[in-house]
């Protein structure tokens, strides 16, 4: 089974560019999520999916980040413009339906704003 | 609201000695319960979790963690380091009512000396 991919791995950028980052969950998972993970800190989520609709986004800084997932498979996160403070990991992890199922990430996408 | 503290942001062990990553969570309702292990440059992968039923829960690479509601505790024991344990360990907790987000502690770097 294929795990979750994201791509790019690295990106830096100056900042007040605009960046995206994409991701496709396991084949069957109707729950996506993107969290962001701050240097020494552990991992803080940014918005749920379930299928193509969002369930969570109250800590999405909406003034400058935005995500969508119109089909219900792949997703994209768009930061515009971008701060030296979002320099971080951010991370796409998937979940089929079970209450109790696991959440399972992918490798992360390094931002670096400078 | 959720939260989780891991208790030691930084734990270093003799290779063979036990290993004990602390973790205290708080929750309004009964939690399911994660730990989750991340290596240098990849995601997080799941060690262990625990749902329902036996409080002793067993995961991968010989690590165990007992649900204790009384201290609302959730630590991660393993009775002999490896090298290959270094890595960086989440904590996190989830709402079985609240669409399951992840609230994770502010993570543990364990080193192993040889």
């Amino acid at each position: 089974e294929a795990g979750v991919a994201q791509s790019p791995r690295y990106k830096i950028i100056e900042k007040r560019q605009s960046v995206a980052f994409w991701c496709n969950p396991i084949s069957g998972h109707a729950t996506l999520y993107w969290y962001q993970q701050i240097l020494g800190q552990g991992p803080k989520l940014l918005i749920q999916f379930q299928n193509n609709g969002v369930v969570d986004d109250s800590q999405l800084p909406k003034d400058r980040f935005s995500a969508e997932r119109l089909k219900g498979v792949d997703s994209t996160l768009k930061i515009q413009p971008a701060k030296l403070e979002d320099s971080a990991v951010y991370l796409c992890a998937s979940r089929s339906e079970g209450a109790g199922d696991t959440q399972y990430f992918g490798p992360g996408t390094r931002l670096t704003v400078l | 609201a959720q939260s989780v503290t891991q208790l030691g942001s930084h734990v270093s062990v003799s290779e063979g000695a036990l290993v004990l990553l602390r973790c205290n969570y708080s929750s309004s309702v009964p939690p399911y319960l994660f730990w989750y292990v991340q290596y240098p440059n990849q995601g997080l992968q799941l060690l262990l979790k625990y749902t329902t039923g036996a409080t002793l829960v067993k995961g991968i690479n010989g690590f165990e963690a007992e649900f204790k509601k009384s201290e609302t505790s959730f630590h991660l024991t393993k009775p002999s380091a490896h090298m290959s344990d270094a890595a960086e360990y989440f904590c996190a907790v989830s709402d079985p009512g609240a669409g399951n987000m992840l609230t994770f502690g502010g993570g543990t770097r364990l080193m192993v000396k040889p």
